[in-house]
This record gives structure tokens, C-alpha cells and sequence, in this order.
């Protein structure tokens, strides 16, 4: 069983659509938890980060977090064509980047 | 864009040869954290480098090893490449290995035939 379970998609969406993304985890000494986007060609961008359980919202992003379940989430409000990437969740044990489990990611279109 | 850069950007080997990948950190970050991410899976962490010295490894053999210079540039080096090191592999430095502080670079793609 992989540390961290995504959906890989993928998923397609009208512009304005409520998209909401999801991962799974096994270890329960993960404790931060994070979302990346990334676009074709491109690095990974850090969008969400977050700690233990609890929601976290930044403009039209919100993330979730459900220990008890091992399950967290990401909330895209009003999606957009330029939203269309592949998002990936990573989380970890520790605060530091050396100890980062990634989703395998969910593709995501946002259809004009 | 990140100011985090990576050379080269495409690159094609035999199973066999030998690789080295460059990465120039961010301005001001003294730590640089390397990933594999194979297709349509997400990065793995292979290792990081604090101060030119490695600071936490991934599951991955010695075959893989590194460097950090006294300017926080790095180097991957992938020894007796095998098919299934054919990836992006991405650099991403930090200040003080943080994950809030890291940026990534662009990645090189890697073919290994």
C-alpha cells in the first residue's frame, strides 16, 4: 500500500465549477500537509500548507484536513481555464522538505 | 518564475552511462532538496543537501549521489543508469530546508535507452 493514495483523473470541469480534489494516507504520523500545483513543464508550486487537522482558506483555495480519517482536501472555488494543472497533495512527519511523501497528482481541465 | 534553475533540460543516456545533473538555488537558500518524479506518478525524495553536507536521504540506492558547493549550487549524479531511471528529476532549494521557503526549478527530463 503507497504512504499517500490520489485519484489521478482525469478531471474535467466547466469555468466556475466547485472542484474538489482528495488524498488519502496511511501513515498517521503524518501531521503537515500540503498542495502543489503544477503546470505542464513545470515545477511543482506550493499552494496550501497546513498543520494537523482543520480547514485553511486563501482566496478561492481551501484546504481540509481530517486526521481521523486519514483524508484531506483541497476546494477550488469559481475555477478558471488558467487552474488547469495537475495538483498534488505531499505531506509529512516532520516540518522539513526531507521527509515529503507526494500523491501521484489529479489532472485537472477547467473547460471555458 | 522560481529562481531556482536547472541544466540540462533534456538529456538521453544508455542503461549504463553515467549523469550529471546541475541545479543553481534561489538567491539566498542555503538548501537544496532533489526529487525523481517518474510519469504520471508524483515526485519521490531522493536527497537533501544542508550547507554542503547531506541532510536526510530517500529510499534510494548509492548509485544516486550528490553534491552542494560553497554557493548552494548542487549536482545529482545517477551512476550505472538504468531504464527505469528515466524521469524528471527536479530541484528545489529552500532556506533552512522549510517546506514553506521551497521553490522548485523546472526539471530535467531524463531518457534512459
Amino acid at each position: 500500500q503507497k504512504e499517500v493514495e490520489q485519484d489521478p483523473g482525469p478531471l474535467s470541469v466547466p469555468e466556475g465549477a466547485i472542484v474538489s480534489l482528495n488524498c488519502t494516507y496511511s501513515n498517521s504520523a503524518f501531521q503537515y500537509f500540503m498542495w502543489y500545483r503544477q503546470y505542464s513543464r513545470k515545477g511543482p508550486e506550493l499552494l496550501m500548507y497546513t498543520y494537523s487537522s482543520g480547514n485553511k482558506e486563501d482566496g478561492r483555495f481551501t484546504a481540509q484536513v481530517d486526521k481521523s480519517s486519514k483524508y484531506i482536501s483541497l476546494f477550488i472555488r469559481d475555477s478558471q481555464p488558467s487552474d488547469s494543472a495537475t495538483y498534488l497533495c505531499a505531506m509529512s512527519a516532520k516540518t522539513g522538505a526531507n521527509n515529503l511523501f507526494f500523491g501521484t497528482g489529479t489532472r485537472l481541465t477547467v473547460i471555458p | 518564475e522560481t529562481g531556482v534553475t536547472q541544466s540540462p533540460t533534456h538529456l538521453i543516456k544508455t542503461r549504463g552511462q553515467q549523469v550529471t545533473l546541475r541545479c543553481s538555488s534561489q538567491s539566498g537558500h542555503n538548501t537544496v532538496s532533489w526529487y525523481q518524479q517518474a510519469l504520471g506518478q508524483g515526485p519521490q525524495f531522493i536527497f537533501q543537501y544542508y550547507r554542503e553536507e547531506e541532510n536526510g536521504r530517500g529510499n534510494f540506492p548509492p548509485r544516486f549521489s550528490g553534491l552542494q558547493f560553497p554557493n548552494y549550487s548542487s549536482e545529482l549524479n545517477v551512476n550505472a543508469l538504468e531504464l527505469d531511471d528515466s524521469a524528471l528529476y527536479l530541484c528545489a532549494s529552500s532556506l533552512g530546508g522549510g517546506v514553506e521557503t521551497q521553490y522548485f526549478g523546472p526539471g530535467t527530463r531524463l531518457l534512459v535507452l
